[in-house]
C-alpha cells in the first residue's frame, strides 16, 4: 500500500541552525501539506503546497519557514533559523484532492524535531 | 468558521467496555468530518471519514461515528475495548485546503 514516508525520523540541532525536513508523498498526489505538533498539544496546520506554490499558509508559518518541491518526488520543508519553539513533531501529508471535498490527507511518520 | 472540540483530554475504559469519544464541531456549513488516531511514536492514521453519504459511519479496528446535526456531534465509539485502542485521537474538520484538528482524547484501557 502506497504511503508517505519522511526522513529524518528525529532531528536535533542547535538553535540559529537551518534544518530542512524532507517528505516523500504517494507518487500520485497533487496536494502537500506540512504540519506540526508541539509535545502535548494539537495538530497545527502549517501550509499546504500545490502545483508547485504555496496554496494556503497558516499564521506560524513566518518568514523562518520555506516550502519546496525540488523533484518530482520530494517535497521539503526548511527553517532558515531554529528557535527553541519550533522543537515539535512535524508531519507531511498529500491528498489526491482538497480536503474540502473530503479527500484524504495521508500522513506521514513525522520528523521530531528538537532545537537546543 | 470550522472547529472542533473534543470532550475529556483523557478517558480511560475497562477492557471489553464500550469506548465513547466525544467530539461537537461547529460549521457554517455542511462539514466533512474526520476521527484520526496516532499510536505512540507514530503517526496519524486516518480512522473513518464523514462525507455526507450517511449519518452512520464505519471504520476501521471496528470503530464508528455517527454524525447528528441537531447535536453538532460526531462521536466516536467501539462496542468493546481492546487493549491494543489505547491511543490518542483526535477528531478533525475540513476547512478549504487543510484540517484542523481537535486538542486530541488520548485513551487508557485498564486490564
Amino acid at each position: 500500500e502506497p504511503e508517505v514516508t519522511q526522513t529524518p525520523s528525529h532531528q536535533v540541532t542547535q538553535m540559529g541552525q537551518e534544518v530542512i525536513l524532507r517528505c516523500v508523498p504517494i507518487s500520485n498526489h497533487l496536494y502537500f501539506y506540512w504540519y506540526r505538533q508541539i509535545l502535548g498539544q494539537k495538530v497545527e496546520f502549517l501550509v499546504s503546497f500545490y502545483n508547485n506554490e504555496i496554496s494556503e499558509k497558516s499564521e506560524i508559518f513566518d518568514d523562518q519557514f520555506s516550502v519546496e518541491r525540488p523533484d518530482g518526488s520530494n517535497f521539503t520543508l526548511k527553517i532558515r533559523s531554529t528557535k527553541l519553539e519550533d522543537s515539535a513533531m512535524y508531519f507531511c501529508a498529500s491528498s489526491g484532492g482538497l480536503a474540502v471535498v473530503y479527500n484524504e490527507q495521508f500522513f506521514g511518520p513525522g520528523t521530531r524535531l528538537t532545537v537546543l | 468558521a470550522q472547529s472542533v472540540t473534543q470532550l475529556g483530554s483523557h478517558v480511560s475504559v475497562s477492557e471489553g467496555a464500550l469506548v465513547l469519544l466525544r467530539c461537537n464541531y461547529s460549521s457554517s456549513v455542511p462539514p466533512y468530518l474526520f476521527w484520526y488516531v496516532q499510536y505512540p511514536n507514530q503517526g496519524l492514521q486516518l480512522l473513518l471519514k464523514y462525507t455526507s453519504a450517511a449519518t452512520l459511519v464505519k471504520g476501521i479496528n471496528g470503530f464508528e461515528a455517527e454524525f447528528k446535526k441537531s447535536e453538532t456531534s460526531f462521536h466516536l465509539t467501539k462496542p468493546s475495548a481492546h487493549m491494543s485502542d489505547a491511543a490518542e485521537y483526535f477528531c478533525a474538520v475540513s476547512l478549504d485546503d487543510k484540517i484542523i484538528f481537535g486538542k486530541g482524547t488520548r485513551l487508557h484501557i485498564l486490564p
